[in-house]
């Protein structure tokens, strides 16, 4: 079956530091990639996706390319702010037979300090 | 654009009741998902609707929980009888064919 593996949090960064959340997956065909973000008190939201391999995917300064040879989907930011202290969520999404449901990781928690 | 709305947003209620959960997606969106998250893990897909027609439910433990879609709309989720395991954030989301979904706030369930 398919499954996500991400990087256990909490992940403390001070503000402006380079960040990398990994995350690699189990999938029986050929995956759709996300990053989804919680933010506290808010739902849910799309960060960014990738349909196939060596794409990338980009947003508000974060970027995650889809690597099939070693199936990860890392997220990335060159310089973190306060404000992007929420939860990640890596997820995937196997299209088969028309059953598109996400599959997720456990989330990391970011917090980042002024 | 109204996002997803779900209701309640919070419910506490005692082992061996039943409780019922309701979402309204975005309007258009044909495509309705039901998932669980318990404290500390991701969210898990229970069901996925198309229309009022079910494409997934392997997940859906269908000996308590059911699910419906009436009129290709709104859509409800019913527990009976609740375990404490059941305790969770009960998530729906909606998508127009394309590959993002759009998540609601969640309605929270505390089993006693």
């Amino acid at each position: 079956g398919n499954s996500v593996t991400q990087m256990e949090g909490p992940v403390t960064l001070s503000e402006e530091a380079f960040l990398t959340i990994n995350c690699t997956y189990t999938a029986t065909g050929y995956p759709s990639l996300f990053w989804y973000v919680q933010y506290p008190g808010e739902g849910l939201q799309l960060l960014l996706k990738a349909t196939k391999a060596d794409d990338k995917g980009s947003n508000k300064g974060f970027e995650a390319t889809y690597r099939k040879e070693t199936t990860s989907f890392h997220l990335e930011k060159g310089s973190v702010q306060v404000s992007d202290s929420a939860v990640y969520f890596c997820a995937l999404s196997d299209r088969g037979g028309g059953a598109d449901g996400l599959t997720f990781g456990k989330g990391t928690h970011l917090i980042i300090q002024p | 654009e109204a996002g997803v709305a779900q209701s309640p947003r919070y419910k506490i209620i005692e082992k061996r009741q039943s409780v019922a959960f309701w979402c309204n997606p975005i309007s258009g969106h044909a495509t309705l998902y039901w998932y669980q998250q318990i404290l500390g893990q991701g969210p898990k897909l229970l069901i996925q609707f198309q229309n009022n027609g079910v494409v997934d439910d392997s997940q859906l433990p269908k000996d308590r929980f059911s699910a419906e879609r009436l009129k290709g709309v709104d859509s409800t989720l019913k527990i009976q009888p609740a375990k404490l395991e059941d305790s969770a954030v009960y998530l729906c989301a909606s998508s127009d064919s394309g590959e993002t979904q759009y998540f609601g706030p969640g309605t929270r369930l505390l089993v006693l």
